[in-house]
């Protein structure tokens, strides 16, 4: 169980074009998503958190018109990265938390990660 | 100060040994904390997680806490070339997880 998957796995754009990266539960329902980017030999950094039905609360330093959050059911939410410039290349992973009680309720289940390459 | 620090690494065992990995944090109401392995190119996956004082168990691992040093370990015993991997320390507040740069492990045969 707790399987969280990401679409598509990695991604090739030209500069100032939208990517579009899904994140999915696969059998559990997730009440909130969380987007990390990881830059190579750099640690994870959240990015944002979102919430089911509501808008995204973004971390400082993050543009949150550049990266658009939607988090339109309990098992989907979707980073969108517009106007994509070489900067912006990095790994994005999202992870889910269980909208249910018990132990795992305080875990985040990761999905497989994006790569993203902006030539 | 980073909210999170580890050992720099790389560290390099040989196999058969014990590994140790530290972590220290800053925020003293930190409430759970979690081990995570990442391989190269993949996501981060959860070995360990410790909520209580003292030491946690999971077949060759083991975590340690100390909140009162704001301290947490993981020993891996009987090293394999398979724990070969970056080690990531996550400590969470709230709904927040701060991750520590993390610790490259090499197991050498």
């Amino acid at each position: 169980g707790a399987v969280v998957s990401q679409h598509p796995s990695w991604v090739i754009c030209k500069s100032g074009t939208s990517v579009k990266i899904e994140c999915r539960s696969l059998d559990f329902q997730a009440t909130t998503m969380f987007w990390y980017r990881q830059f190579p030999k750099q640690s994870l950094m959240l990015m944002a958190t979102s919430n089911e039905g509501s808008k995204a609360t973004y971390e400082q330093g993050v543009e949150k018109d550049k990266f658009l959050i939607n988090h339109a059911s309990l098992t989907l939410s979707t980073l969108t990265v517009t106007s994509a410039h070489p900067e912006d290349s990095s790994f994005y992973i999202c992870s889910a938390r269980a909208s249910s009680g018990g132990a795992s309720y305080n875990e985040q289940f990761f999905g497989p990660g994006t790569r993203l390459t902006v030539l | 100060q980073k909210e999170v620090e580890q050992n720099s690494g790389p560290l390099s065992v040989p196999e058969g040994a014990i590994a140790s990995l530290n972590c220290t944090y800053s925020d003293r109401g930190s409430q759970s904390f979690f081990w995570y392995r990442q391989y190269s190119g993949k996501s981060p996956e959860l070995i360990m997680s410790i909520y209580s004082n003292g030491d946690k168990e999971d077949g060759r691992f083991t975590a340690q806490l100390n909140k009162a040093s704001q301290y947490v370990s993981l020993l891996i015993r009987d090293s394999q070339p398979s724990d070969s991997a970056t080690y990531l320390c996550a400590v969470k507040r709230g709904y927040k997880l701060s991750f520590g740069a993390g610790t490259t492990v090499t197991v050498r045969a």
